[in-house]
């Protein structure tokens, strides 16, 4: 069955400062990638998605995404974090192995900004 | 367009009490879900439902029920409330590639 893992747990990044949380999926094939951000009280909310092409993604807010499929990964960049960035976010795969069509998500990377 | 809608978006039960956590939507998803999230276990499916009058169990069903009987409710029940479905829920409806809209989440506690 694949799964998706979220190394790190929290990340705290200054103001301005560059972004990258990291994903790591586990699937036979090349799956479709998502990334969603959950701001605080919010529910889940799609920054971008990955279904084939381009290895780099763009997305809402100014985060971008890249697939490699040789480190089975699919990291989530943002050049400058602004503190409005504050918020958890979640790599997710669909669930390729069973009929219920949903998401598998990991656990999640809460970002913190530092003024 | 509402997308999806949760209600109600906070709520406190008794141990052994009933409620039910309400979903509907108005984007035609054939495919709805239930999830719950615990800090730091991201999100676990409950039930899902691949269209009105077809219901299935997901991950994690026990001490849940749910019913589909239009395409736009899909309500979440709890029989008897324990202390360890004290969680954020949350409805999510399947679009077109697959990406999926969340409702804003109902937040439970049962004490």
């Amino acid at each position: 069955a694949q799964s998706v893992t979220q190394p790190d747990i929290h990340i705290t990044v200054s103001e301005g400062a560059s972004l990258e949380l990291r994903c790591n999926y586990s699937y036979g094939a090349t799956p479709y990638l998502f990334w969603y951000v959950q701001s605080p009280g919010q529910g889940l909310q799609l920054l971008l998605k990955y279904f084939s092409g381009d290895t780099l993604v763009q997305g809402i807010k100014g985060f971008e995404a890249e697939f490699k499929r040789s480190q089975s990964s699919f990291n989530l960049r943002k050049p400058s974090v602004h503190w409005s960035d504050a918020a958890e976010y979640f790599c997710a795969v669909p669930n390729y192995g069973g009929s219920q069509g949903n998401l598998i998500f990991g656990k999640g990377t809460k970002l913190s900004v530092k003024p | 367009n509402a997308g999806v809608t949760q209600t109600p978006k906070f709520r406190i039960l008794k141990i052994g009490q009933s409620m039910t956590l309400q979903c509907t939507q108005d984007m035609n998803h054939n495919y709805m879900y239930w999830y719950r999230q615990d800090p730091g276990m991201g999100l676990k499916l409950i039930y899902y439902s691949v269209g009105a009058g077809i219901t299935d169990k997901g991950e994690v069903p026990n001490g849940y029920n749910v019913s589909r009987s239009t395409t736009e409710d899909f309500p979440l029940r709890l029989e008897l409330a324990a202390p360890s479905q004290t969680s954020v829920y949350f409805c999510a409806g399947f679009g077109q590639g697959t990406e999926a809209f969340f409702g804003q989440g109902t937040r439970l506690t049962v004490v």
